[in-house]
């Protein structure tokens, strides 16, 4: 059974760098694209970007300039940077499989993120 | 930019109810849309995919249909453990959701 797990800082510094990693267990990273998607409280859902398993990206164009996404194969996971925090970054972030890139089949838990001084 | 415009952003229904919520994209997907459940607290749960197929293991009570810009997703008989949020998802350009649509028990 595939499982995805983000890891990173709960809390993050206003204009600082967010950076969280998604581990992928009980299954090959390969062959697959990874997504990166947030919540901010009592609200929808919202598309950062994608990877593929050999490195080719897309993103959110609302979020393009302060976005970058990274693989590591060898230990099956994928990582995302988001510059210059702001308050409304402030979301749970979840980590996801794409099958084709068009859909969601397995997701993390969830991260959540605090943005504050 | 695709735009998914969901309606009702929430609903309440009996137990037994047949449920309907609609999908508008701002332009023509083909049936390039996926459908969501979200219960409190926890991750997204596939359950419709390229607009009409089943995801494994979902039950069948759930259907959707639509081609083009209008889609819709029914629950035939709602049931107590379907209380949750819905969303709509196209993949004809990059990824957009629709904002959701909140569905209580009457």
């Amino acid at each position: 059974q595939v499982q995805l797990q983000e890891s990173g800082p709960g809390l993050v510094k206003p204009s600082e760098t967010l950076s969280l990693t998604c581990t992928v267990s009980g299954g090959s990273i390969g062959r697959y694209f990874w997504s990166w998607i947030r919540q901010p409280a009592g609200k929808g859902l919202e598309w950062i970007g994608r990877i593929s398993s050999s490195g080719s990206t897309s993103y959110n164009p609302s979020l393009k300039s302060r976005v970058s996404m990274s693989v590591d194969a060898s230990k099956n996971q994928f990582s995302l940077k988001l510059t210059s925090m702001t308050a409304a970054d402030t979301a749970v972030y979840f980590c996801a499989r794409s099958r084709g890139a068009t859909l969601f089949d397995y997701w993390g838990q969830g991260s959540l993120v605090t943005v504050s001084s | 930019d695709i735009q998914m415009t969901q309606s009702p952003s929430s609903l309440s229904a009996s137990v037994g109810d047949r449920v309907t919520i609609t999908c508008q994209a701002s332009q023509e997907i083909n049936s390039y849309l996926n459908w969501y459940q979200q219960k409190p607290g926890k991750a997204p749960k596939l359950l419709i995919y390229d607009a009409s197929s089943l995801e494994t293991g979902v039950p069948s009570r759930f259907s959707g249909s639509g081609f083009g810009t209008d889609f819709t997703f029914t629950i035939s008989s709602l049931q107590p453990e379907d209380i949750a949020t819905y969303y709509c998802q196209q993949y004809d350009t990059l990824i957009t959701f629709g904002q959701g649509t909140r569905l209580e028990i009457k």
